[in-house]
C-alpha cells in the first residue's frame, strides 16, 4: 500500500544540524521530495532527488537516499530560527502518477 | 512569475451549508491538483486534472464534493453539504505536466465547519 512515514517532532539547538528522516513504500518511485510548510502557508518545495541518486546537496540542505532500505533523510546544516516549520517527505507513487505525503515533522529551534 | 492563487483564504460555515473554493494555477501549467490537509496530517490528493479532464478522483467523496476545470485553467472545488469532518485546509497545486514535474502549491483555503 501507499505509505510515507516520518517522526512527528524534532527539536534542535540553533546552529546545530537537523536531520529529518522518512521511510517510504514504493520501490519504483522516480522522485522523492522534501516540502516545507510554514504556519498559515502552503507547501514550498525545498528539494527533490531522483531515485538513481544517493545524495544531493543544495547549500545548507543535504538529501540522502537509501533505496535498499527505502529511507530518505534531509539534513539542514547550521539550523536557524527561520527553519522552524513542518517538513513533509513525499514520494511519487509511480503506478498511479501521484504524490503521497507523509504526516510531516515539526522542527522547532531552541536558542 | 505569479504563483498559484487561491480564494478565499479562510471560510467558516455551518454544517450542511455549501462552500466553493477557487484556484488559479501558474500560467501554462497543464496539471492541477486539489488536496485536503487535515490538521496534523500531510496533504491528501482529492482530484487531479490534466487540462480540463479528470486524471484521478479516486479519493474524492463524490456524494458531497465536486470539482471542475472547464476551460483547462481555473478550477473550483465545491462541498455540498459540508460536514464537521470537512474542516481542513484545501490546497491547490499545479505542475507543467503530470508525474514528472514539480508541483507548486497555493497558500490554501482554511475551512472551518461548525
Amino acid at each position: 500500500g501507499e505509505d510515507v512515514e516520518q517522526s512527528l517532532f524534532l527539536s534542535v539547538r540553533e546552529g546545530d544540524s537537523s536531520v529529518i528522516n522518512c521511510t517510504y513504500t514504493d520501490s519504483s518511485s522516480t522522485y522523492l521530495y522534501w516540502y516545507k510548510q510554514e504556519p498559515g502557508a502552503g507547501l514550498q518545495l525545498l528539494t527533490y532527488i531522483f531515485s538513481n541518486m544517493d545524495m544531493k546537496q543544495d547549500q545548507r540542505l543535504t538529501v540522502l537516499l537509501n533505496k535498499k532500505d527505502k529511507h530518505l533523510s534531509l539534513r539542514i546544516a547550521d539550523t536557524q530560527t527561520g527553519d522552524s516549520a513542518i517538513y513533509f517527505c513525499a514520494e511519487e507513487y509511480s503506478s498511479a502518477s501521484k504524490i503521497i505525503f507523509g504526516s510531516g515533522t515539526r522542527l522547532s529551534i531552541r536558542p | 512569475e505569479a504563483g498559484v492563487a487561491q480564494s478565499p483564504r479562510y471560510k467558516i460555515i455551518e454544517k450542511r451549508q455549501s462552500v466553493a473554493f477557487w484556484c488559479n494555477p501558474i500560467s501554462g501549467h497543464a496539471t492541477l491538483y486539489w488536496y485536503q490537509q487535515i490538521l496534523g496530517q500531510g496533504p491528501k490528493l482529492l482530484i487531479q486534472f490534466q487540462n480540463n479532464g479528470v486524471v484521478d478522483d479516486s479519493q474524492l467523496p463524490k456524494d458531497r464534493f465536486s470539482a471542475e476545470r472547464l476551460k483547462g485553467v481555473d478550477s473550483t472545488l465545491k462541498i455540498q453539504p459540508a460536514k464537521l469532518e470537512d474542516s481542513a485546509v484545501y490546497l491547490c497545486a499545479s505542475s507543467l505536466v503530470a508525474g514528472e514535474e514539480t508541483q507548486y502549491f497555493g497558500p490554501g483555503t482554511r475551512l472551518l465547519v461548525l
